[in-house]
């Protein structure tokens, strides 16, 4: 089945540590891939997007994300964590010759001083 | 400027009220969406509206009703709806298919 899967419900860091949010798809065709993050209570912001080429991507915050097509991932990586991170990470994916984003079920990170 | 505007923030309405979400976006975004989001979930498809025409309604009870004025603004009249209709209600805009989305705040609706 179609689908994007996030296997980590929640993930506990200390300030400064290395941070890696692991995102699977399982679709037919390659489909664009997104990373958001959503605040409580408030609306998601797009981290960054992958659509071709490099498979490395820089977004903004500091974040990147390693587009695998071997491993169907596309994982979010940060070198140092802030207090300020802390969110639900949301991975996303647009399906080839669709118009409909598709979430993963989410990611909440959790920040310790 | 990526901004996607909603109002208001926050509503309280009653079973029987009538009440509207407003969604504006001024990035010239061909595709504008609604979104539902239950506490601790993701974003669920409502509606996508393409060129100003419904394209895509992921099944939504009528007692939703979208409706896209034009290019820039997108509203979400809601008439009799139950208590677990309390959610956010999250608007978005992209450029065309494919592409990256960009939402709102959200407008965080509880049903009495």
């Amino acid at each position: 089945a179609q689908s994007v899967t996030q296997p980590d419900i929640h993930i506990t860091v200390s300030e400064g540590a290395s941070l890696e949010l692991r995102c699977n798809y399982s679709y037919g065709a390659t489909p664009y891939l997104f990373w958001y993050v959503q605040s409580p209570g408030q609306g998601l912001q797009l981290l960054l997007k992958y659509f071709s080429g490099d498979t490395l991507v820089q977004g903004i915050k500091g974040f990147e994300a390693e587009f695998k097509r071997s491993q169907s991932s596309f994982n979010l990586r940060k070198p140092s964590v802030h207090w300020s991170d802390a969110a639900e990470y949301f991975c996303a994916v647009v399906p080839y010759n669709t118009d409909k984003l598709i979430f993963g079920t989410g990611t909440r990170l959790q920040v310790f001083p | 400027d990526t901004e996607v505007t909603q109002t208001p923030k926050h509503l309280v309405m009653g079973m029987t009220n009538k009440k509207s979400l407003k969604c504006e976006q001024h990035m010239g975004h061909r595709a504008m969406y609604w979104y539902k989001q239950k506490a601790k979930k993701p974003p669920e498809l409502m509606f996508v509206y393409s060129y100003e025409k419904l394209s895509i309604n992921e099944s939504v009870p009528s007692r939703f009703s979208p409706e896209c004025p034009n290019s820039s603004l997108l509203n979400l009249h809601l008439h009799a709806l139950q208590p677990e209709d309390s959610a956010l209600y999250l608007c978005a805009s992209s450029q065309g298919y494919f592409g990256e989305q960009y939402f709102g705040p959200g407008t965080r609706l509880t049903v009495t």
